[in-house]
């Protein structure tokens, strides 16, 4: 069975400051997902990583995929409170019989004004 | 266009009850998720149809659990005798082929009492 751990599950920071969020596996995944989800709202895509090494920039968020395809990083740079949310990584197992994603339990970030 | 969109929003129920929810997926759309999200747990995939065929319904937690999709469309999962532990939201994502880029609904929370 392919596993998704995130860490930390609680993150409570002051404006600002800087984070990283990880996603670990011991299996590899033929691509990654982060996705951010907001109380009463379904998760909201990211951004997909797909090959190993990649690292992709959306504005203060960086995204790093494992060179083995089997880790993820997620970094905010001067995170704000808008940041807030919960932070989501699956796994895509598109080559298994159910064509679905394996979800990380996810990163609860709250960010202070 | 639209996005994906559930109902009921909310559902409270009486253990024992059967419950049917709903899912719209985005229009074109042949590939339909169903998942659910427990209070402090990741997203456990359940079910996923291709047009109007769901090809491993392993996922589904009990066979109180069903699902179906008509006409390439609207997919109702329906919860027979429900349990207190089926309290959960459950999130529908739809994609314009399977494996690709998944669109979450904002949900149903359901309630058992």
């Amino acid at each position: 069975t392919q596993l998704l751990e995130q860490s930390p599950q609680f993150l409570s920071i002051q404006e600002g400051e800087n984070l990283t969020v990880y996603c670990n596996s011991s299996s590899v995944f033929s691509s990654l997902q982060w996705y951010r989800q907001e109380p009463g709202e379904g998760p909201v895509l990211l951004v997909t990583v797909v090959t190993g090494g990649e690292v992709k920039k959306l504005k203060r968020l960086t995204f790093q995929f494992g060179d083995a395809r089997k880790d993820s990083s997620l970094h905010i740079t001067a995170a704000q409170p808008g940041d807030t949310g919960l932070y989501l990584c699956a796994g895509g197992d598109y080559g298994g019989s159910q064509g679905n994603l394996i979800f990380g339990k996810g990163t609860k970030l709250s960010v202070k004004p | 266009g639209a996005g994906v969109s559930q109902s009921p929003s909310n559902k409270v129920t009486e253990k024992g009850k059967d419950v049917e929810l709903r899912c719209d997926p985005i229009s074109g759309h042949t590939a339909l998720y169903w998942y659910r999200q427990s209070l402090g747990q990741g997203l456990e995939f359940l079910i996923y149809f291709q047009g109007n065929s769901a090809p491993d319904k392993s996922g589904l937690p009990s066979d109180r659990f069903s699902a179906e999709r008509t006409g390439g469309s609207v997919s109702t999962l329906t919860i027979q005798r429900t349990q207190q532990e089926d309290s959960a939201v459950y999130l529908c994502a739809s994609s314009k082929m399977w494996a690709d880029t998944q669109y979450f609904g904002p949900g149903t929370r359901l309630t058992v009492l």
